[in-house]
This record gives structure tokens, sequence and C-alpha cells, in this order.
């Protein structure tokens, strides 16, 4: 079975300051892992996905990821923060064989401050 | 491309009420999902389509909740009689390839069900 912790609920960072969201996994197989974020009264929109390529990840609006099979982690940064990043952040395993069966974490709400 | 639709985007009801929403995927897209998000907690499964046939509905409570997917376009997720632990933002996805385990869900701005 497939489970997603994200071990900050909350996170509050200053604008122009790097930005770290934790994601740790479990999966009996080797995973698909994603990250979405949510906009308030918005639809999630994928920021990035790994699919057992490249362990670094590039996504939109600067964020990247980077999976780490021995740590079992899939952490987001971003080098410098923007009010716009203000968000819901969920990270997101997928068992590589069975194709769509998303499994997502509790997520992160990040906060960013002037 | 237009983005997957849902309506309506509020709905506040009475417990014991029935309520229905409704899908409408991006186009060409045979895979569609029903996710509940209760209040800070994030989406979990309700049913996933294939065209028009259920592949996983294991997390759908039978007893109240049901959907359909005519046609293999539209989707409908009802709710008959609502309970107050209801109340959550029940959202749709669709994605476009069937065993592809590379697949981005493309999700809608949700519905935020308000049970009273």
């Amino acid at each position: 079975a497939q489970s997603v912790t994200q071990l900050d609920s909350h996170v509050s960072v200053s604008e122009g300051t790097p930005v770290l969201l934790r994601c740790n996994y479990s999966s009996s197989y080797s995973p698909s892992l994603f990250w979405y974020v949510q906009h308030p009264n918005k639809g999630l929109q994928l920021l990035l996905k790994y699919t057992s390529a490249a362990t670094l990840v590039k996504g939109i609006n600067g964020f990247e990821a980077e999976f780490k099979k021995s740590e079992t982690s899939f952490h987001l940064t971003k080098p410098s923060a923007h009010m716009s990043d203000a968000a819901e952040y969920f990270c997101v395993v997928t068992p590589d064989n069975y194709g769509q069966n998303f499994v997502f974490g509790p997520g992160t709400r990040l906060s960013v401050l002037p | 491309e237009a983005g997957v639709a849902q309506s309506p985007r509020y709905k506040i009801i009475e417990k014991r009420q029935s309520v229905a929403f409704w899908c409408n995927p991006i186009s060409g897209h045979a895979t569609l999902y029903w996710y509940q998000q209760i209040l800070g907690q994030g989406p979990k499964l309700l049913i996933q389509f294939q065209n028009n046939g259920v592949v996983d509905d294991s997390q759908l409570p039978k007893d109240r909740f049901s959907a359909e997917r005519l046609k293999g376009v539209d989707s409908t997720l009802k709710i008959q009689p609502a309970k107050l632990e209801d109340s959550a933002v029940y959202l749709c996805a669709s994605s476009s390839s069937r065993v592809s385990s590379y697949n981005e869900q493309f999700f809608g701005p949700g519905t935020r069900l308000t049970v009273l």
C-alpha cells in the first residue's frame, strides 16, 4: 500500500527566501511522485512529476524536487519565494505499475510574508 | 483547451436532503475521477471511471453515494441522503491515457458542499 507524509502542515517564509516543503512516501513498488498546488478557490495544478527518469525534477514557477530513494523522500524546493506562491501544496504518490491510483498527502500550507 | 468543468461551485443543503454534482472532463479524456476533500485534508478518491465503466469505487460509501458516467463523457455524483460529515469539496479530475503510470490528472475547481 502507498502512503504519503507531509511533515509540516504549515510553512511560513519571507518573500525572497528559500522554500522547503517536505514529503516522505511509502510504496510497495517503484513509485511515481507528483507535487500539486492549490490556490484558494482554484483547482489543483501540477507543479512537477517524477517518473523514474532524472532524480532532480524541475517544474513550473521555479520549483524543483529531488527524488531520494534511500530516504524515501521527495522534497519540494524553490530558491526564492514570491507572494504568489502562497497556497496549499500536496505531495502525491502512485504505484508505478497501477498507474493512476493517486494517494494524496495531507497538504502543507505555504504562507509568504512581505 | 478547455479545462475540467464542474457545477455548481457551491451548494448548501440540510442533512437528509439529496444533492447532485456535475462534471465535464477535458475533451477526449477517457478516465474520470471523483475525489472528496475534507477541510484540512488531502483529496481522497471516491470513484474512477474508464470511459463509462467503473475501475475503482472501493472508497465510495455506496449506501448514500452514487455516480454515473453515461456515454463516457459527463459524469454526475449524487449523495442521498446527505449527512453532516459529507461537508467537503468534491473534485472532479480527468486524464487521457488508460495504462500509463505517468499521467497528469487535470482537476476542476470543485464543488463546495455544506450540510447543515
